[in-house]
This record gives structure tokens, C-alpha cells and sequence, in this order.
């Protein structure tokens, strides 16, 4: 069966700089939902996209931002990165029809900021 | 505010042994509840979930949870534990309606022993 695929899988940037996480969420399924987790930590609610329009927001800095495109797939822009950035972020998605609350996960993006 | 907390920071089990971890909740109404399993490096893997009707629900790899709405809990249970159980196991809940961002538990680190 077809997986939440995210890309990069690794990324290391210098702080300040810019990076693109990509989420393409599984057929079928028009919300997309991305989090951040810190080494040791939960699964932190960063943003979310029902329809590409942005459906909630939770503890994401203004230098995030993320969109939704047409074909469903999502984008998570990071800029101005800091160390504290460095986490894997997880880009989940779930159904249009039946089970609208099931979020299956990505493999997630492991960012490391030197 | 809504919340899950999952007491146990670190089990430790012997193969063939049974299992329980604890998972708690607190929401104004019953949320939808999940159970995710991740290896070391890896994605969020969904073992099961409850969202009403039977609770006691069953899940993947031989795993089942009871949701007792009068203690708030959720707890995930296994008969039997593999080498192959050892990983982070986090509970997770939701609000009804869909399109909801899940709050995670802190997670309990599950080790298995010979």
C-alpha cells in the first residue's frame, strides 16, 4: 500500500540558512499535517492543510511557513535556521472519505542545523 | 487544555512476558485515542485506535488497548513480548469531527530483555 513519502530523509544546513521539506501525502487523502520532534521528544503539532487551506496551526515559528498545492502534496519553508531547529519533522496525511481522524506518518525529515 | 500523559518514561520487560503501558487523557469530551509505534530512526507506526463503540480494541502485531472512560486511561497491552517490541511507544489523542492535530504523550521507551 502507498506510504506518506517526505524528502529530503536527511538534510544539514548552517545556521541562517533556508531549507524546503516536502510531504507527498497518500492518494486520496486531502489533509496534511506536520510536526516536529526534538531529540527525546514527542511529536510537536507544527501546522496543518485540509483542502490547501490551512486548517490549524500550532507552536510554529514565524520563520516556518507551509503551503498545500493542488496535487495535495505539502511544503514546509524554514528559514533563518537555528541549532534548536534541528529535529525530525513528520509530515502525516489523512483520508477524505472514512477514518478523517487516522493520521498515518512519514518516515520523517531529519534536519540537523550546525 | 487537552492533554496525554503516558507515566512510564522506561519499561523494561523479559521476552515472553507481558506487557502493559499506561496511557492517560485529559479532554473535555472523549477524544479519539492511538497508539504509535517508533524504532530508533524511524516513522510513527499505527497500531491501533479507539473511537467508540468496543473498548477493547485490537491492533497490529498482536497488541490491544482497553479505553476505561471512568479512569481516563488507554492502556496498550500485549500477551507476550518480542525482541522485536523494543522501541518508543507513544499514545496519542485527537478530537471528533476530523482534520484534528493529535497531542502526543511524552512516549515510554520499551527495552526487552532475554
Amino acid at each position: 500500500a502507498a506510504g506518506v513519502i517526505q524528502s529530503p530523509r536527511h538534510l544539514i544546513k548552517e545556521k541562517r540558512e533556508t531549507a524546503t521539506l516536502k510531504c507527498y501525502p497518500i492518494p486520496r487523502h486531502d489533509t496534511v499535517y506536520w510536526y516536529q520532534q526534538g531529540p527525546g521528544q514527542d511529536p510537536q503539532f507544527l501546522i496543518s492543510f485540509y483542502e490547501k487551506m490551512q486548517s490549524d496551526k500550532g507552536s510554529i515559528p514565524d520563520r516556518f511557513s507551509a503551503q498545500q498545492f493542488s496535487d495535495y502534496h505539502s511544503e514546509l519553508n524554514m528559514s533563518s535556521l537555528e541549532l534548536g531547529d534541528s529535529a525530525l519533522y513528520f509530515c502525516a496525511s489523512s483520508p477524505t472519505f472514512g477514518n478523517q481522524e487516522t493520521q498515518y506518518f512519514g518516515p520523517g525529515t531529519r534536519l540537523l542545523v550546525l | 487544555a487537552q492533554s496525554v500523559t503516558q507515566p512510564d518514561i522506561h519499561i523494561t520487560v523479559s521476552e515472553g512476558a507481558s506487557l502493559e503501558l499506561r496511557c492517560n487523557y485529559s479532554y473535555g469530551a472523549t477524544p479519539y485515542l492511538f497508539w504509535y509505534v517508533q524504532s530508533p530512526g524511524q516513522g510513527l507506526q499505527l497500531l491501533l485506535k479507539y473511537f467508540s463503540g468496543d473498548t477493547l480494541v485490537q491492533g497490529i502485531k498482536g497488541f490491544e488497548a482497553e479505553f476505561k472512560r471512568s479512569q481516563s486511561s488507554f492502556n496498550l497491552r500485549k500477551p507476550s513480548v518480542h525482541w522485536s517490541d523494543a522501541a518508543e511507544y507513544f499514545c496519542a489523542g485527537g478530537l471528533s469531527g476530523g482534520n484534528e492535530k493529535l497531542t502526543f504523550g511524552t512516549g515510554t521507551r520499551l527495552t526487552i530483555i532475554p
